[in-house]
């Protein structure tokens, strides 16, 4: 079964390091990968895609994300965390044959710390 | 540009009772999906609509669940009867990009929150 998995229920990270909140994709064919956010009562903001090309994305608000296909990971990444950082992450996964269908990840809640 | 209405933000209803839910999509989004997002999980799809067609509904609970978009352009989302495990957090989401296959970024809007006593 085609799938996404976030194996860090939460991340906490002091402002001013460097983040990571990790995302592994189990799939036969060619994924399109995606990473949202969602703070408290609102719904889920696009941060940014991984379709074709570049294996680094780079995204809003400072966010990038690595695609390595020989792991099965798109690894989201910011050089320099921020206290307004501090939201639910999630990775989510669109598979070849799959319509337009997004298979979420179960989220990694990312504390910033001052 | 203005991004995907929903409302109510928040209902809180009786177990048995019914519930309507409406989303309407960005402006030229053929697109639009309904998602339940249970707390502590992701949102999983419920019914994609292209236009005012059903693309796929195979997560609907069909025998309480129903869905409709009839112009192609807003949509509501019905329980009818609610039980408690419906408790959750509705999402609808548009794209702009119709058809199987499409790699467009699906774009949510605030999402309703669902209380079932």
């Amino acid at each position: 079964a085609q799938s996404v998995a976030q194996p860090e229920d939460q991340v906490n990270v002091a402002e001013g390091n460097p983040l990571t909140v990790k995302c592994t994709y189990s799939v036969s064919g060619n994924p399109y990968l995606f990473w949202y956010v969602q703070y408290p009562n609102r719904g889920l903001q696009f941060l940014l895609k991984y379709i074709t090309g570049d294996n680094l994305v780079k995204g809003s608000y400072g966010f990038e994300a690595e695609f390595n296909k020989s792991q099965t990971s798109f690894h989201l990444k910011k050089p320099s965390a921020l206290v307004s950082d501090s939201a639910l992450y999630f990775c989510a996964g669109l598979f070849t044959g799959g319509g337009n269908k997004l298979t979420f990840g179960t989220g990694t809640q990312l504390k910033v710390e001052l | 540009e203005a991004g995907v209405a929903q409302s109510p933000r928040y209902k809180i209803i009786e177990k048995r009772q019914s519930v309507a839910f409406w989303c309407n999509p960005i402006s030229g989004h053929a697109t639009l999906y309904w998602y339940q997002q249970i707390l502590g999980q992701g949102p999983k799809l419920l019914i994609q609509f292209q236009n005012n067609g059903v693309v796929d509904d195979s997560q609907l609970p069909k025998d309480r669940f129903s869905a409709e978009r009839l112009k192609g352009v807003d949509s509501t989302l019905k329980i009818q009867p609610a039980k408690l495990e419906d408790s959750a957090v509705y999402l609808c989401a548009s794209s702009f990009l119709a058809g199987r296959g499409g790699t467009d970024t699906q774009y949510f809007g605030p999402g309703t929150r669902l209380t079932v006593l």
